[in-house]
């Protein structure tokens, strides 16, 4: 079973800053998903970005991107110009691209902006 | 387009008793998956359904089943609930691919809490 390890559980970032969560995985598995979501105190898992494993280009939307290092299992998010709005749980999650597609997600990092 | 919907948002149960949670899914999706998430903790899979029939389940005893209805929608039902069945419960629809990306579209939860 793929395991995903967030540490950091919680982290503060001034508004206007950058953070960055770290997500290290676990598999066998040469091809897969890696996500990224979002969750909010409203509690709605929202998708922040994804990543295939056999793309080397990392994924960025907006001012969101990612560092995926396939050798070393290792998927961090960086958010760069925080905004109070990006105040939130972020869950690091795998897939395997068959079967039923289950969603492997990590504890989480919680995110807090300042203002 | 119409999203996930879940309902009821919240519910109070006893020890003992049996709660059904309902999940509709998202225009143009076939398959539903059900997570368990714990206070503090990621969202752990219970089980997928896909043509009505259940496909894939994580580690969780038999008291927790599942439906599909003709119409793609779908319920949890949980028997003989204990304290530790308190948690978030999420609804993720998506389209079934035999290999690729499976995006899940999350609902909005709910919380059930078991005195």
């Amino acid at each position: 079973a793929q395991t995903v390890t967030q540490s950091q559980p919680e982290m503060s970032v001034q508004e206007a800053e950058t953070v960055t969560l770290s997500c290290t995985y676990d598999t066998s598995e040469s091809n897969y998903y890696l996500f990224w979501y979002k969750q909010p105190p409203s509690r709605q898992m929202i998708l922040v970005i994804r990543q295939e494993a056999y793309k080397q280009q990392n994924a960025t939307e907006n001012r969101f991107s990612v560092n995926f290092q396939k050798a070393a299992k290792s998927f961090s998010l960086k958010i760069s110009d925080s905004q109070l709005g990006d105040t939130a749980m972020y869950f690091c999650a795998f897939m395997k691209p068959y079967g039923n597609n289950r969603l492997a997600f990590g504890k989480g990092n919680q995110v807090v902006v300042i203002p | 387009e119409t999203g996930v919907t879940q309902s009821p948002t919240h519910l109070i149960k006893t020890r003992g008793q049996q709660v059904t949670l309902r999940c509709s899914s998202q225009s143009g999706h076939n398959t539903v998956s059900w997570y368990q998430q714990a206070l503090g903790q990621g969202p752990q899979f219970i089980f997928q359904y896909y043509r009505e029939e259940e496909n894939g389940r994580g580690n969780f005893p038999p008291r927790f089943s599942g439906l599909q209805f003709p119409n793609y929608s779908s319920e949890l039902n949980v028997n003989a609930l204990e304290l530790d069945d308190s948690a978030l419960y999420l609804c993720a629809s998506s389209s079934y691919r035999d290999r690729g990306l499976n995006e899940q579209f999350f609902g909005p939860g709910t919380r059930l809490t078991v005195l």
